[in-house]
């Protein structure tokens, strides 16, 4: 299985909106609702920020959704806030226990 | 409150074994699935393998396969990754996960800086 496929950049100005994309396979993506996307900061472990596609933890804010067509998963953050800059990191189940994450996306809040 | 916590930092050189350590607490650890994620410097996450401490069945990425072995201890609620040769490439982060459902990770260990280098 080869990684999701991740923009390695994405950026926008306070209080704007910005998605990410995320795409994989049929045999990944496209065959399983079980995306999820995680914040990393740098020196941190990863956040969960959205689960099974579309769903988000207690705690993550609003601003934070998920999506999904075909082979392609996609989180938007809107409103975006300075604190919200950091890697994004997409990943999904792949059948036979295994998950797959994608590249990352460095989010700059301008 | 559910807590993973990990081993401390390594310092290895070429060609040493190593086995680093995941200790689950606050939940039931024989019936939730350990990961491990991989992050190398400056780069992204990379999941490894994952293990059922109850009965200790795991499945390997392809890329990690026989490169690690992953185990548990169920006794002692703790979950091992291990190496018999390492390689100045295995320099990395691991991150120890629990993973819920088929996809879902909300706890992290706080990760096990690991340096191979001669």
């Amino acid at each position: 299985q080869s990684a999701l496929t991740q923009p390695p950049s994405a950026s926008g100005s306070p209080g704007q909106s910005v998605t990410i994309s995320c795409t994989g396979t049929s045999s990944d993506v496209g065959s399983y609702n079980y995306v999820s996307w995680y914040q990393q900061h740098p020196g941190k472990a990863p956040k969960l920020m959205i689960y099974e596609v579309t769903k988000r933890p207690s705690g993550v804010p609003d601003r934070f959704s998920g999506s999904k067509s075909g082979d392609t998963a996609s989180l938007t953050v809107s409103g975006l806030q300075p604190e919200d800059e950091a890697d994004y990191y997409c990943s999904s189940y792949a059948g036979s226990n295994i998950v797959i994450f994608g590249g990352g996306t460095k989010l700059t809040v301008l | 409150e559910v807590q993973l916590v990990q081993s401390g930092a390594e310092v290895k050189k070429p060609g040493e074994s190593l086995r680093i350590s995941c200790k689950g607490s606050g939940y039931s650890f024989t019936t939730s699935w350990i990961g491990w994620v991989r992050q190398m410097p400056g780069k992204g996450l990379e999941w490894m393998g994952i293990v059922y401490p109850g009965d200790s069945d795991t499945t390997y990425s392809p890329s990690f396969q026989g490169q690690v072995t992953i185990s548990a201890d169920k006794s002692i609620s703790t979950a091992y990754l291990q190496w018999s040769s390492l390689k100045a490439s295995d320099t990395a982060m691991y991150f120890c996960v629990r993973r819920d459902g088929y996809n879902t990770i909300v706890y992290w260990g706080q990760g096990t800086l690991v340096t191979v280098s001669s």
